[in-house]
């Protein structure tokens, strides 16, 4: 079965920690994967892929195939990354996505 | 170049009725994917249109049926509503087919309160 797994809900860390979002995906064959971000009352939006191996706003992530993992990493966190973050998967660019639960991701002052 | 726009925002509608949700997909985008998204959980695909005809569907009801236009807007329609139905509906934009498709670029999405 094709699943996207995100284990926290909830992730509350200072300003300055790392932080550290899990996700673990099950997929037959190659998926891309993605995390998205949705800031308050702002629509969802693309952070990073991992065919593109960039740091978006610090952010990186790392694909790891034999884990089946794709978690997304920042070194020192920011307020202004407070945000809910989806983990993604889908066979090809723009096809159809398959989310996880999602993570709220809380960086207080 | 416009944004993907979706209408209207909120609605509320009565168990059994039908509703009819709005896409205006980003400039230059020809294929259009619908999310249904329930409290507290990830978007899950509905189905997706490439160039006005369908291109994949999730596990959703026949209830459920689109259309996409010639200038690639498209709609999401639902019939005999339930109470179930209620969750934020979600449109993607993206252009291409294939491996050469572009990322998708999501809308504000629609707030529907079935009651």
């Amino acid at each position: 079965a094709q699943r996207v797994t995100q284990p926290e809900k909830l992730l509350s860390v200072f300003k300055g920690a790392p932080v550290e979002l899990k996700c673990n995906y099950s997929y037959s064959g190659s998926p891309e994967l993605f995390w998205y971000v949705q800031y308050s009352r702002q629509r969802l939006q693309l952070l990073l892929r991992h065919i593109s191996r960039e740091s978006i706003k610090g952010f990186t992530a790392d694909l790891n195939k034999g884990e089946t993992s794709f978690h997304l990493k920042k070194p020192f966190a920011q307020e202004e990354d407070s945000a809910m973050y989806y983990c993604a998967l889908s066979a090809l660019s723009g096809d159809k996505l398959i989310f996880g639960t999602g993570t709220r991701l809380q960086v207080f002052p | 170049e416009t944004g993907v726009t979706q209408s209207p925002t909120h609605l509320i509608k009565t168990r059994g009725q039908q509703v009819t949700l709005r896409c205006s997909s980003q400039s230059g985008h020809n294929t259009v994917s619908w999310y249904q998204q329930a409290l507290g959980q990830g978007p899950q695909f509905i189905f997706q249109y490439y160039r006005e005809e369908e291109n994949g569907r999730g596990n959703f009801p026949p209830r459920f049926s689109g259309l996409q236009f010639p200038n690639y807007s498209s709609e999401l329609n639902v019939n005999a509503l339930e109470l179930d139905d209620s969750a934020l509906y979600l449109c993607a934009s993206s252009y291409g087919q294939g491996a050469g498709r572009t990322e998708a670029f999501f809308g504000q999405g629609t707030r529907l309160t079935v009651v």
